[in-house]
């Protein structure tokens, strides 16, 4: 699977859209991004995935950069309860497709 | 509908013991997932279950590490001769169907500590 490099934290004021940057240079054609967080003491929820095209939810945006080597996770209105580490992880194809590989994430720290 | 869930949710053992870590999957979920993840490090890939067989094993850190899934739904992750090394939470996830697009839901985990 391709090596994701995330910032280790940001800081984001509740309300604001909160902008998580991921590279991930050595993707290839046929690897997904994911976002999955994990609030503290929980385990990691899935927040969205996406392959080369934009994708929303009720969660977040998912913005690809063209040539598919960086994306940037979208909180649009972020609250409190944002606050968690949030993973980019790229995921390949074929028979082991089904593991995650995590990296240490970048914690978001949403205040007041 | 329930979650996953992981029992116990917090075990001390002393080095050396056995222990065995369970995991309740979601209603009707086919593939199964355990991970470790240590202090300030995101979640390690251990072993993933296909139905009753593991489908891929290759995470698992040593043949002091066992994970069975008999029937499909239940699973059980086991550890011999315990070492302090091992102090983990270790979460568990299900999702519908393994595949490259399937979400995976987690457990809360189960917090081993060795001492």
């Amino acid at each position: 699977d391709a090596k994701t490099t995330q910032p280790p934290s940001m800081d984001c004021a509740e309300g604001r859209a909160a902008n998580l940057p991921c590279n991930h240079s050595t993707i290839s054609g046929n690897e997904y991004v994911y976002w999955y967080r994990q609030i503290h003491s929980q385990g990691p929820q899935y927040i969205i995935h996406g392959l080369k095209n934009n994708e929303t939810n009720e969660m977040a945006s998912l913005i690809i950069t063209e040539d598919r080597k960086s994306s940037t996770l979208i909180l649009p209105h972020a609250t409190l309860r944002d606050t968690a580490v949030y993973y980019c992880i790229v995921r390949a194809g074929g028979g082991t497709a089904s593991k995650l590989t995590f990296g240490t994430g970048t914690r978001l720290q949403v205040t007041l | 509908g329930a979650g996953v869930s992981q029992t116990p949710s917090n075990k001390v053992t002393e080095k050396g013991k056995y222990v065995e870590l369970r995991c309740d999957p979601i209603s009707g979920h086919t593939a199964l997932y355990w991970y470790r993840q240590s202090l300030g490090q995101g979640p390690e890939f251990l072993i993933y279950f296909q139905g009753t067989g593991a489908a891929d094993d290759s995470g698992l850190p040593n043949d002091r590490f066992f994970a069975v899934r008999p029937e499909g739904s239940v699973s059980t992750l086991k550890i011999q001769r315990t070492e302090r090394g091992d102090s983990a939470v270790y979460l568990c996830a299900s999702s519908l169907m393994a595949g490259q697009w399937d979400e995976q839901f987690f457990g809360p985990g189960t917090r081993l500590t060795v001492l």
